[in-house]
């Protein structure tokens, strides 16, 4: 356990909506990462942040937007929710002395 | 981006070992990494490997690495039903960010 929590665990929306998930980190760590989990494509990094305010884009990134005010909050946001974004959403913190990647619980989520 | 690949599906018997494979493409890959996942769950880191190493060994878990070959194997010596699980292999790329790239995972089946 790295000290990752992920809101909601699991979430429901229509086509259209916007969706914001948090991760939550508690050790200060500068690196964090948002993947998304489909059958058959394993994981693929969507977006990731490198410190406060400085974020880039990963190999998935169309439709989603991060932001990250405070070293321990990465928010990831769909503007416009559409049905190809059903998928588990996880977080990742990269930490330890070898620079390795810790995740979190995952977030589920299905839209409509 | 780098292509990393596994076999979707191994089943062994309980108690036999196992033995789970994954190619990557990107030679100058530095750590690469095995993660599990429980149903439901997040990864969990289980092991690494350096690439200046041709082989670790952790309690029932051995990795080998063949640099040349650009092959990477998971062995799981006496194997047991809470090992079923899906196992992911993932190389780190050379940017500042340190990216993972993940295989599409093979789940393991353990028939008691």
């Amino acid at each position: 356990d790295a000290g990752i929590t992920q809101s909601p665990r699991h979430k429901v929306t229509e086509t259209g909506t916007p969706v914001t998930l948090r991760c939550h980190q508690t050790e200060n760590h500068r690196y964090m990462y948002w993947y998304r989990q489909d059958p058959g494509h394993g994981l693929r990094l969507i977006h990731y942040s490198y410190g406060v305010k400085d974020t880039d884009k990963g190999e998935v990134s169309d439709g989603y937007s991060v932001s990250r005010s405070k070293t321990e909050d990465f928010l990831l946001t769909l503007e416009s929710a559409t049905s190809s974004q059903t998928s588990v959403y996880f977080c990742a913190i990269m930490g330890g002395g070898t620079d390795t990647q810790y995740f979190g619980p995952g977030t589920r989520l299905t839209v409509l | 981006g780098e292509d990393v690949e596994q076999s979707l599906f191994l089943s062994v018997r309980e108690g036999d070992s196992s033995v789970i494979n994954c190619t990557y493409t990107d030679s100058s890959s530095t750590y690469l990494y095995w993660y599990k996942q429980e149903p439901g769950a997040g990864l969990q880191l289980l092991t690494y490997i350096f690439s200046n190493m041709d082989m670790k060994q952790d309690q029932r878990l051995t990795v080998l690495l063949n640099k040349k070959d650009k092959h990477l194997s998971l062995r799981i010596a006496d194997t047991q039903t809470g090992d079923s699980a899906i196992y992911f292999c993932a190389e780190r790329d050379q940017t500042g960010a340190n990216n993972l790239f993940f295989g599409t995972g093979t789940r393991l089946t353990v028939i008691p």
